[in-house]
């Protein structure tokens, strides 16, 4: 399986300190992606690292893969309340399986 | 632009019962997914249609789900019988991805939450 595995299972913080979350898959991919969700609604896109890139930066973002280790890491920078969601990696195979999502990483974001 | 819709929001329904969920998808997306969330689970794939066309029907529970995407559009997904592990929240996401490939991004819709009484 090339499932994603989020870690830690529950991240709790205070406002503007940072967040890291990690997540491990276990074959060849295309490309990871990061997705949150806030309680009861649907899942939105944060970003899309592709296997051949190391770090990519969007906002309060940063990513980082490490194919060799079959690792990522969401880093979310000066954190707000607003920030308090589930937060869930998916990856796509090297020729094209579909997503496969991790079971997530909680995170609350204290005000 | 307008989002992936998704209807009805909520339903509840006994074990045994049918139910049926609809998804219109981001217009020009080639591309549809029907996903199921047991809470405290990350989405597991059910089906994805390209066009109107099954690309991976893996993991449907054939013997109790069906999925059609009629001309390339909106999708139904049904249920029937209905059994109580299939509460969940049923995602349809949406994406431009051409060739049955599911490389870019997925767009998701607000989903519908289903109990099973």
């Amino acid at each position: 399986s090339q499932q994603g595995e989020e870690d830690p299972q529950a991240l709790s913080i205070q406002e503007g300190e940072n967040a890291t979350m990690n997540c491990s898959y276990k074959t060849s991919i295309n490309n990871l992606q990061w997705y949150r969700q806030n309680s009861g609604r649907g899942l939105v896109h944060l970003i899309l690292i592709r296997s051949n890139e190391r770090e990519k930066h969007s906002g309060r973002l940063r990513v980082t893969l490490d194919t060799s280790k079959k690792s990522s890491s969401l880093l979310i920078t000066a954190s707000r309340a607003a920030d308090t969601a589930s937060y869930f990696c998916a990856t796509v195979g090297a020729y094209g399986q579909n997503f496969v999502f991790g079971p997530g990483t909680r995170l609350s974001v204290l005000p | 632009e307008a989002g992936v819709a998704q209807s009805p929001r909520y339903k509840i329904i006994e074990k045994r019962q049918s139910v049926a969920f609809w998804c219109n998808p981001i217009s020009g997306h080639a591309t549809l997914y029907w996903y199921q969330q047991i809470l405290g689970q990350g989405p597991k794939l059910l089906i994805q249609f390209q066009n109107n066309g099954v690309v991976d029907d893996s993991q449907l529970p054939k013997d109790r789900f069906s999925a059609e995407r009629l001309k390339g559009v909106d999708s139904t997904l049904k249920i029937q019988p209905a059994k109580l592990e299939d509460s969940a929240v049923y995602l349809c996401a949406s994406s431009l991805a051409a060739g049955g490939i599911s490389y870019n991004e997925q767009f998701f819709g607000p989903g519908t939450r289903l109990t099973v009484l």
